[in-house]
């Protein structure tokens, strides 16, 4: 069964500050996806990562995924005020269309 | 324009009370899915359904029921048997050639 793991559960940063979002999956995930919510609406797609060292980038945000260690990271370079949300990871279970969210990072940049 | 349209937006339900969601697309979508989320907590999967007249129990399906009669529509009752049902309920459909989301809006259920 696929377990999804994020840590920090809580993030509070100043602004310019650079930091990393890590996503630990438990078993082989097909893809893995990243979501923005702002508080009070529904997710928004950032990323998805279908391979094994994909790397995709949009603006100060980029996420990576590395399928041998099981992990996918969200990088945040030169945080700003209109980066707070809540990000979440979700992987899917091989043969599945089913996400599997982890508990999601609050981060709150502060000016 | 395509979409996924959920309503309504806030509810409110008395004890004992059954009530129902509703969840339509209109992106061809063949597989839809209900999801429940508490406050400050990840989303957890209720329900879901792939295909029309056939849905599956998601982790927390208990107190919960759906249909899917038509493609486009998916809606959820939550039950008298629901203890604890004040949360936000989010509506997803997907294309099964593309995998990826697309997420209503929401609906925050508040027990009264």
């Amino acid at each position: 069964e696929l377990k999804v793991e994020q840590n920090p559960l809580f993030l509070s940063m100043q602004e310019e500050k650079n930091y990393t979002i890590y996503c630990n999956y438990s078993t082989t995930s097909d893809r893995l996806y990243w979501y923005r919510q702002d508080p009070g609406k529904s997710l928004e797609s950032l990323f998805v990562l279908l391979s094994n060292g994909a790397v995709k980038q949009e603006g100060r945000l980029m996420a990576s995924l590395d399928t041998k260690a099981r992990l996918s990271t969200l990088h945040i370079t030169a945080a700003v005020h209109d980066l707070s949300a809540t990000y979440f990871c979700a992987g899917v279970p091989e043969g599945t269309y089913k996400y599997i969210f982890g508990t999601g990072t609050r981060l709150k940049v502060l000016a | 324009d395509g979409g996924i349209t959920q309503s309504p937006k806030y509810l409110f339900r008395k004890e004992g009370q059954n009530v129902t969601l509703s969840c339509e697309q209109n992106l061809n979508h063949d597989a839809m899915y209900w999801y429940r989320q508490d406050p400050g907590q990840g989303l957890r999967l209720i329900y879901y359904s792939q295909i029309v007249n056939d849905f599956q129990k998601g982790d927390i399906a208990e107190g919960y029921s759906v249909s899917r009669e038509k493609k486009e529509s998916f809606p959820l009752t939550v039950t008298s048997a629901q203890k604890n049902p004040t949360a936000f309920y989010l509506c997803a459909s997907s294309a099964t050639e593309s995998y990826g989301y697309t997420f209503g809006s929401g609906t925050r259920l508040t027990v009264v």
